[in-house]
């Protein structure tokens, strides 16, 4: 079992859409929960980080951590073309180190016209 | 203003020769990360250092080598023991610490490497 799991996707969704990205996790003790945004060639950039049950808003993302399923997801409301990218989900993993932070192999989204 | 410089962007080499990616941050960070990501993949943890002279390997360590004499600087070498080096090379800090808001990534803007 890979230590975070992605639905490599493409994830197809229209314009204006909710995009829906998934990511478990093994580490029962990971404490620190990130989405980032990787466009072709880039670097990643940080959308998102959450660290308690429930969800978390900003603008039109919203994360939502389920520690107990050991589950965090990315929601994108009112999808844009510019939303077209490499979504990663990145855990801590206190398993080894709480410094050790691995990612997902990335689900790529597609956001059509 | 604060960052990561990656250095260099573009780097070919012949099979068989060491080469060294240089990373520099000047955010004050305690920790700083090599993460190697292949066409299509995510990014895979090679070496980490949570402070100066200590780190870690992590999932794919065989084949590379790190130092972190200075605060500010983690090079990661290539050695001719990686099989297949190939790939674009990211080097990421953050301040570290038991905070869990101080596992925030800031990355660079990687180096890509191609073995000819």
């Amino acid at each position: 079992q890979k230590e975070v799991e992605q639905n490599s996707g493409p994830l197809s969704v229209p314009e204006g859409a909710i995009a829906s990205l998934n990511c478990t996790y093994s580490d029962r003790g990971s404490q620190s929960f990130f989405w980032y945004r990787q466009y072709s060639g880039k670097s990643p950039e940080l959308i998102m980080s959450i660290y308690s049950n429930g969800d978390k808003e900003d603008g039109r993302f919203t994360a939502q951590l389920n520690k107990a399923s050991q589950y965090v997801s990315l929601l994108i409301r009112d999808s844009q073309p510019s939303d077209s990218a490499t979504y990663l989900c990145a855990v801590n993993n206190p398993g080894s180190s709480a410094s050790k932070i691995i990612f997902g192999s990335g689900t790529r989204l597609s956001i059509r016209p | 203003d604060g960052g990561i410089t990656q250095s260099p962007k573009y780097l070919f080499r012949k099979e068989g020769q060491n080469v060294t990616l240089s990373c520099e941050q000047n955010l004050n960070h305690d920790a700083m990360y090599w993460y190697r990501q292949d066409p299509g993949q995510g990014l895979r943890l090679i070496y980490y250092s949570q402070i100066v002279n200590d780190f870690q390997k992590g999932d794919i360590a065989e084949g590379y080598s790190v130092s972190r004499e200075k605060k500010e600087s983690f090079p990661l070498t290539v050695t001719s023991a990686q099989k297949n080096p190939t790939a674009f090379y990211l080097c990421a800090s953050n301040p570290g610490g038991g905070n869990p808001g101080a596992n925030v990534l800031t990355f660079g803007a990687g180096s890509r490497l191609t073995v000819l």
